[in-house]
């Protein structure tokens, strides 16, 4: 079975441009989670999607940051514009809908660095 | 204050070791506790659900303390494979599935 993927696994962009993540989830997981881990921090929430359906959007660090889920397969983070505080690690996982919802299977992480 | 507060470590323990690692949490409301794993620039694993009455998986036992908000991870006979960073997890359910990590152990086992 396929893991959680994410694309690009590393974009350098300039400040004040924009950038797009893409992840997909494990086949049949409707739970879909974006975190992101900044140089020295610890990971953080940004948001949780349960089908295409925004459930917990509270980590969002503002509104330069647009996820979407729609159809509810993959989804994209898209930054725009970029800062360079936005840099770090961006994770996506997914879990299944009930019973193990807490186990949530992570990819591989899209480094973003801003410059 | 962090939600989940960690010891940075490095931990370096020679192969065959028992090391502990702790872990705290400042929310009260927190219902639900993990430990994962993260390699080198690789994604965070779950290693193992942490139980009120402490459980144990293979060489790992984890143990949960609610009335101090303390979490423990032990490991024995280390291996060179587990060296590692260990990320403390917690969960509240006012958040949601929100994952809330320390951020995180270094474990290094030497030969």
């Amino acid at each position: 079975e396929a893991g959680v993927t994410q694309f690009p696994s590393h974009s350098v962009i300039e400040k004040g441009q924009t950038v797009t993540l893409r992840c997909d989830p494990i086949s049949g997981h409707d739970n879909l989670y974006w975190y992101r881990r900044v140089m020295g921090k610890e990971i953080k929430f940004l948001l949780h999607f349960v089908k295409e359906s925004k459930q917990d959007e509270s980590g969002m660090p503002n509104n330069r940051f647009l996820a979407e889920r729609t159809g509810g397969t993959y989804s994209t983070l898209k930054v725009q514009p970029a800062e360079l505080e936005d840099s770090g690690v961006y994770f996506c996982a997914s879990s299944p809908l009930a019973g193990a919802a807490y186990e949530q299977y992570f990819g591989p992480g899209t480094r973003l660095t801003v410059t | 204050r962090k939600e989940v507060e960690q010891d940075p470590g490095p931990f370096n323990v020679p192969e065959g070791a028992t090391v502990a690692f702790n872990c705290t949490y400042s929310n009260s409301a927190s219902q639900s506790f993990f430990w994962y794993r993260q390699d080198c620039r690789k994604e965070p694993k779950l290693l193992m659900s942490v139980y009120s009455s402490g459980n144990e998986d293979g060489r790992f036992t984890a143990q949960l303390n609610r009335a101090s908000q303390y979490i423990s991870l032990l490991i024995r006979d280390s291996k060179l494979s587990d060296s590692a960073t260990y990320l403390c997890v917690a969960t509240d359910l006012n958040s949601g599935y929100a994952l809330n990590f320390g951020k995180g152990t270094s474990l290094l086992v030497t030969p």
